[in-house]
């Protein structure tokens, strides 16, 4: 069974950093796409960044480009989203979810974990 | 990367047909057969409801449906039932390799 959880979500002063963690089972992990999408508590969802099987291919919305970095662990079956220089806007519940195999949607999808950007 | 127009909410009744619509552009509704639909309920994970436009991932009942012209991709709830009453997104691939969402519509069963 495919399950991907979030965790690291944290309150967070604006400025600050903070990496969050998405740990993956029940699938070959290094094959997928992984992709972040945040949601305001409240508003709409919104695609954050992705990060190709390879570890070497990520894409970025411009709301996050230059501050935000995804990463992977493939022998750990994890990836990660750096988040820096970090704004009242980035507050957000932050899921991570994986991408259909050589298609363009997302499949499954984990909880999500909340980030709290606040002084 | 403007959000995609959706409704903000539409209403139906138990049985019929309701029909949500998401606006994009050239540059992403327009340029591939990449949207798909989410639905997401209060306090819970979106679910995928369509892919590719007009594919039903397995275990999706055959009353939600997609399609596309141009810009403006669009699903179709038919025999609305209480449980559809929920939020839901479109998203689209884009011609600079990201993905962009709708804006959301709360589907609500009167």
């Amino acid at each position: 069974e495919v399950h991907l959880v979030e965790s690291g979500g944290d309150l967070v002063q604006p400025g600050g950093s903070l990496r969050l963690s998405c740990g993956a089972s029940g699938f070959t992990f290094s094959s997928y796409w992984v992709h972040w999408v945040r949601q305001t508590p409240g508003k709409g969802l919104v695609w954050v960044a992705r990060i190709k099987g390879d570890e070497r291919t990520m894409n970025y919305a411009d709301s996050v480009k230059g501050r935000f970095t995804v990463s992977r662990d493939n022998a750990k079956n994890t990836v990660y989203l750096q988040m820096n220089s970090l704004r009242d806007e980035d507050t957000a519940v932050y899921y991570c979810a994986r991408g259909a195999y050589h298609l363009y949607y997302l499949d499954f999808w984990g909880q999500g974990t909340l980030v709290t950007v606040s002084s | 990367q403007s959000a995609l127009t959706q409704p903000a909410s539409v209403s139906g009744s138990p049985g019929q047909s309701i029909t949500i619509s998401c606006t994009g552009t050239s540059s992403d509704v327009g340029a591939y057969n990449y949207v798909s639909w989410y639905q997401q309920h209060p306090g819970k994970a979106p679910k995928v409801m369509i892919s590719d436009v007009s594919n039903r991932p397995s275990g999706v009942s055959n009353r939600f449906s997609g399609s596309k012209s141009g810009n403006t991709a669009s699903l179709t709830i038919s025999g609305l039932q209480a449980e559809d009453e929920a939020d839901y997104y479109c998203i689209s691939y884009t011609t600079s390799s990201t993905y962009v969402f709708g804006t959301g519509t709360k589907v609500t069963v009167l």
